[in-house]
């Protein structure tokens, strides 16, 4: 987990509340990415960002929104929009080399429950 | 589009005999493929990848995994597994291309539970 992050560890919400779950990485990563995880089953994109002020939607992207205003911050928003938000949330960062043969490496997570 | 599918939701094994976690994958490119290991309520820890090269390849704690082009395959592998490798495995794949990304799919994950 070392360099990258995550706060807080534990999250509680409300329903119809939003709430913003940060990522800080001191790698020098260029690239920034956030997955969802439910029990049973693997990581999905949310959203990822190669650059400053730059984003992609990823796979499941509906009822979530982020920033990249500075390099080692990629905040993600959990929106009310979002109809199904308990999960284990996970932050990764890469370098995107010139190789482009980076590995992700992963922040250690929060778990976030609606009550 | 990519995919990953990791058939076994669990795997069982008595400590000191050899652990296989198994992975096929689907990529349109050149797969570059991961694993990784999550212990509980942690994040990913990366234990190895395969980009190009050696089929054969060597990663952290002991663990290793082969990759199969004519089969789509990268199962992952320990000769002698310990208690202490209880976890959950997630195998992943990336396109090669420059172009795609750098975005991985995960498999499901498979438990592994080594018993003493």
């Amino acid at each position: 987990d070392g360099g990258i992050t995550q706060s807080p560890k534990y999250l509680f919400r409300k329903e119809g509340q939003n709430v913003t779950l940060s990522c800080e990485q001191n790698l020098n990563h260029d690239a920034m990415y956030w997955y969802r995880q439910d029990p049973g089953q693997g990581l999905r994109l949310i959203y990822y960002s190669q650059i400053v002020n730059d984003f992609q939607k990823g796979d499941i992207a509906e009822g979530y929104s982020v920033s990249r205003e500075k390099k080692e911050s990629f905040p993600l928003t959990v929106t009310s929009a979002q109809k199904n938000p308990t999960a284990f949330y996970l932050c990764a960062s890469t370098s995107t080399g010139t190789g482009n043969t980076d590995t992700q490496y992963f922040g250690p997570g929060t778990r976030l429950t609606v009550l | 589009a990519q995919s990953v599918a990791q058939p076994e939701d669990q795997v069982n094994v008595a400590e000191g005999n050899p652990l296989t976690v198994k992975c096929t994958y689907s990529v349109s490119g050149n797969p570059y493929l991961f694993w990784y290991v999550q212990y509980p309520n942690r994040g990913l820890q990366f234990l190895l990848k395969y980009i190009t090269g050696d089929n054969l390849v060597k990663g952290s704690y002991g663990f290793e995994a082969e990759f199969n082009k004519s089969q789509t395959s990268f199962h992952l592998k320990k000769p002698s597994a310990l208690v202490s490798d209880s976890a959950l495995y997630f195998c992943a794949v990336r396109d090669g291309r420059h172009a795609a990304g750098n975005k991985l799919t995960f498999g499901g994950g498979t438990r592994v539970l080594v018993k003493p």
